[in-house]
């Protein structure tokens, strides 16, 4: 399988609710980046998190990496119908080459 | 100061052609970097380049597929002779340094035909 697989495939939750994404990845990293894709849009850059960093906060996203798990996950609070969209984790391997996961796809009823 | 543009946003090709992905990077990045996405799947890594030179191809195919970065214009990905299988969303993303934040493109949708 490769670097950077997300859980769940996909998460339906409710305007106002938390959502939970977890990435999962085999080897060492730089960093780790996640990216939103709206339905057949590119992709837009969320947050990015170095190896030697555990938390990182940016607006109602909520970023924690844990290097001895090889395991990152990705909070958006009080979600909205606007966050429907697909979340990607993506490892750096080096050089910014990034490898990505199948993503989760999230939708927000209102 | 305008994003990543790719152009064109939509291609149809028959099978056999010659298809050009053109990407020019954000105003001041020299580092451009190529993804291809099939449907449901995540974006793959294709090739790496820095102004005139390739860094990293390793997730380019050996055959038919070719990219350049110019020192004037636009990166090119270039597939020759394409295929049903070529069909697939082509992001390409720069960045102003290595180890850093990449901003993609809209992407360009590749239809064999």
């Amino acid at each position: 399988s490769q670097q950077g697989e997300e859980d769940p495939q996909a998460l339906s939750i409710q305007e106002g609710e938390n959502a939970t994404m977890n990435c999962s990845y085999k080897t060492s990293i730089n960093n780790l980046q996640w990216y939103r894709q709206n339905s057949g849009r590119g992709l837009v850059h969320l947050i990015l998190i170095r190896s030697n960093e555990r938390e990182k906060h940016s607006g109602r996203l909520r970023v924690t990496l844990d290097t001895s798990k090889k395991s990152s996950s990705l909070l958006i609070t009080a979600s909205r119908a606007a966050d429907t969209a697909s979340y990607f984790c993506a490892t750096d391997r080096g050089y910014s080459t990034l490898t990505f996961g199948k993503g989760t796809m999230l939708l927000v009823s209102p | 100061n305008a994003g990543v543009m790719q152009n064109p946003r939509h291609l149809v090709r028959r099978r056999g052609q010659e298809a050009r992905l053109r990407c020019s990077p954000m105003k001041g990045h020299s580092h451009v970097y190529w993804y291809r996405q099939l449907p449901e799947e995540g974006l793959k890594f294709m090739v790496y380049l820095q102004k005139e030179n390739i860094i990293d191809e390793s997730g380019m195919p050996k055959e038919r597929f070719s990219a350049e970065f110019p020192k004037e214009g636009p990166s090119i990905l270039r597939i020759q002779q394409v295929v049903r299988g070529d069909s697939a969303a082509y992001f390409c993303a720069s960045s102003p340094y290595r180890d850093t934040e990449a901003f993609f493109g809209q992407g360009t949708r590749l239809t064999v035909v």
